[in-house]
């Protein structure tokens, strides 16, 4: 079946530095990959869109030189979180859409800092 | 300003009851709605979903109603058991691989 992998599940950074999180589609062909950040509140925020045959889509507030994100394919993304602080922690999701336009979750990477 | 709308914030039903949950949004151009169920320390789990040609979904003991001309829709949980207290999110994308957006989430407990 379509399953979303995210590493790793949890992670503690110090103020002001940053960290690296993976997210992998197995099972389907993702033609698009989204990243969400999920507060404590459990309130979405887009972080950015990539899909097949455009570059990658940052939302407002959200900008490649805070959240670069690397994906070879649209089944294996990154995005490291640069120069973390206490705002930026969270549960990052990536949600990976099936050309039946379904989209998948992974389990998230919980991110808190120091 | 908030494009998807989720009422209640949070519910309370009997066991073997029916949860109703609310959803409704902003954008005519949304056709795509699915609904999410997330437990604690877990990701979102897509339970249904509905697109806006459509006027009903069911899917086992889960339900979407859905109102194009109102810019509403609802899930109904039939029959209601412990194991689906969660938290429920409704979410909505138009077409061509449109980014979802998530409503704030409807947290449901079903007491035994």
């Amino acid at each position: 079946g379509a399953l979303v992998y995210q590493y790793p599940r949890r992670t503690i950074c110090k103020s002001g530095t940053s960290m690296r999180m993976e997210c992998q589609a197995v099972g389907f062909q993702a033609t698009s990959v989204a990243w969400y950040r999920q507060s404590p509140q459990k309130t979405f925020e887009l972080i950015a869109l990539s899909t097949v045959n455009s570059a990658i889509k940052y939302e407002q507030n959200f900008t490649q030189e805070k959240f670069p994100i690397s994906h070879p394919n649209l089944s294996f993304s990154s995005m490291t979180v640069l120069n973390a602080y206490l705002e930026d922690r969270g549960l990052y999701l990536c949600g990976a859409r099936t050309v039946q336009d379904t989209q998948y979750f992974g389990p998230g990477t919980r991110l808190l800092v120091l | 300003q908030q494009q998807v709308r989720q009422s209640p914030q949070s519910l309370t039903v009997w066991e073997g009851e029916t949860a109703i949950l609310n959803c409704s949004y902003e954008n005519s151009a949304f056709d795509y709605f699915p609904w999410y169920q997330q437990f604690p320390g877990e990701g979102p789990a897509l339970l249904i979903s509905i697109l806006s040609v459509s006027d009903k979904k069911e899917d086992g003991r889960f339900t979407i109603f859905f109102n194009k001309r109102e810019k509403k829709l609802s899930l109904h949980i039939a029959d209601s058991q412990p194991g689906d207290s969660a938290t429920y999110f409704c979410a909505a994308s138009e077409g061509g691989g449109r980014a979802l957006i998530f409503g704030t989430g409807t947290t449901v407990s079903v007491s035994p």
